[in-house]
């Protein structure tokens, strides 16, 4: 089983919608969670951290839940540039290494 | 505040030859990442360093790889005798603490192998 595992995609999803991605990890005893977004042939960026109690920034929200080992992105009223792709990253092992999932693309059209 | 600096963003070598990729992390940060991505793969780790320590290299090839960052300088990775397997995009990412925190990343450098 993978350490981090994402629905590739893509997502097609019109202007002004509501979307989700889910993420899930393996290892239990991971530590730290975040989401990167990721466009064509450029650096992964910091899009947020996600904590156990739920955080919000703007359109987004992630959730953390630790029973279920999944974590989750919310993006509400898309707009054409959140096309992307986005990077559920998990914090494994003695070393903390953060372990990035293949992400998932969204495509927001008009 | 300069972010991550990776350098050079683009390197043609030919295959047997040695590439050399460089990388600065942010200013205040001492725990530098290096992973790589081919085409329409995810993110691999390779190496995870400190100044002038080797913290964790379970994802680099043993062979014609290595990675240092010395008290002074970046952190260079180093591929040796370099195969067309080896193309892809080398990204660095730097953080101010290891242990789970943010880690940002650079442009990446776009190794070919011709």
């Amino acid at each position: 089983r993978k350490e981090v595992e994402q629905d590739p995609g893509p997502f097609n999803v019109p202007e002004g919608a509501t979307v989700a991605f889910n993420c899930t990890y393996s290892n239990s005893a991971s530590q730290s969670f975040f989401w990167y977004r990721q466009d064509c042939r450029k650096e992964p960026k910091l899009l947020m951290s996600v904590y156990s109690s739920g955080n919000e920034d703007g359109r987004f929200t992630a959730q953390l839940n630790r029973a279920s080992q999944y974590i989750s992105l919310l993006i509400r009223d898309s707009k054409l540039s959140d096309s992307a792709t986005y990077l559920c990253v998990v914090s494994v092992g003695g070393s903390y290494i953060p372990t990035f999932g293949r992400g998932t693309s969204l495509i927001v059209h008009p | 505040n300069a972010g991550v600096m990776q350098n050079p963003r683009h390197l043609v070598r030919r295959r047997g030859q040695e590439a050399r990729l460089r990388c600065s992390p942010m200013k205040g940060h001492s725990h530098v990442y290096w992973y790589r991505q081919l085409p329409e793969e995810g993110l691999k780790f390779m190496v995870y360093l400190q100044k002038e320590n080797i913290i964790d290299e379970s994802g680099m090839p043993k062979e014609r790889f290595s990675a240092e960052f010395p008290k002074e300088g970046p952190s260079i990775l180093r591929i040796q005798q370099v195969v067309r397997g080896d193309s892809a995009a080398y990204f660095c990412a730097s953080s101010p603490t290891g242990g789970g925190t943010e880690a940002f990343f650079g442009q990446g450098t776009r190794l070919t192998v011709v």
